[in-house]
């Protein structure tokens, strides 16, 4: 079935470092692929997303680009912020008919000033 | 703007006692709404998802329900709760006529803990 890997963390970065974290998928048919960001305590909200091929989606300096011949939608970011502490899951929505979206099991981020 | 609503925040209930979940959305018509648990340091399990009244997909077969009384209610319940039940719900939706293209919206979720 449909499916989605990320990469484990925690992730510790230095303020102004420069953010990968990496997220690969296994779909039937061409799947939207989603990025989100939870903050403690709170629910997920979107952070970007992309719905076909070579489609980069962007957001607060957040960057991803659906890759299709490496099944793979990898979060970067030039210079991240103290604020952007937090945890990042990949997603996918499935093609086949009713529409589920198939979650990452998310990557801690954090950032030191 | 489209809101959803989801309550209680948070919630402590005892083993075998009942459950009942609510989330509602504002601001759109005929949504597809679905029911996630988080245990704590994991990702997100699907438990329910709906396309409209009444009816109810289930992902994971375990002692909770779900149900769609009106086309933006959605409930999570449970007759007897168990320790495992504890976790962090999420109530979500998204746009059914934008197909898989449209993002899922999030509830600020329930912290359920079984004691």
């Amino acid at each position: 079935g449909d499916s989605v890997t990320q990469m484990e963390g925690p992730v510790t970065l230095s303020e102004e470092a420069f953010l990968t974290i990496n997220c690969t998928y296994t779909a039937t048919g061409y799947p939207s692929l989603f990025w989100y960001v939870q903050y403690p305590g709170e629910g997920l909200q979107l952070l970007l997303k992309a719905t076909k091929a070579d489609d980069k989606g962007s957001n607060k300096g957040f960057e991803a680009t659906y890759r299709k011949e490496t099944t793979s939608f990898h979060l970067e970011k030039g210079s991240v912020q103290v604020s952007d502490s937090a945890v990042y899951f990949c997603a996918l929505s499935t093609t086949s008919g009713t529409y589920k979206y198939i979650f990452g099991t998310g990557t801690r981020l954090k950032v030191l000033a | 703007s489209q809101t959803i609503h989801q309550w209680p925040a948070t919630l402590v209930q005892p083993v075998g006692s009942p459950l009942s979940l609510e989330c509602t959305v504002e601001g759109t018509s005929n949504p597809n709404l679905y029911w996630y648990r988080q245990a704590a340091g994991r990702g997100l399990q699907l438990l329910f998802y709906s396309v409209g009244i009444g009816q109810i997909s289930s992902e994971v077969p375990q002692n909770l329900s779900a149900s769609r009384p009106q086309d933006r209610q959605f409930i999570l319940s449970s007759k007897k709760l168990l320790l495992s039940d504890s976790g962090f719900y999420l109530c979500a939706w998204s746009g059914g006529t934008g197909g898989g293209n449209s993002p899922l919206h999030f509830g600020n979720g329930t912290r359920l803990t079984v004691t």
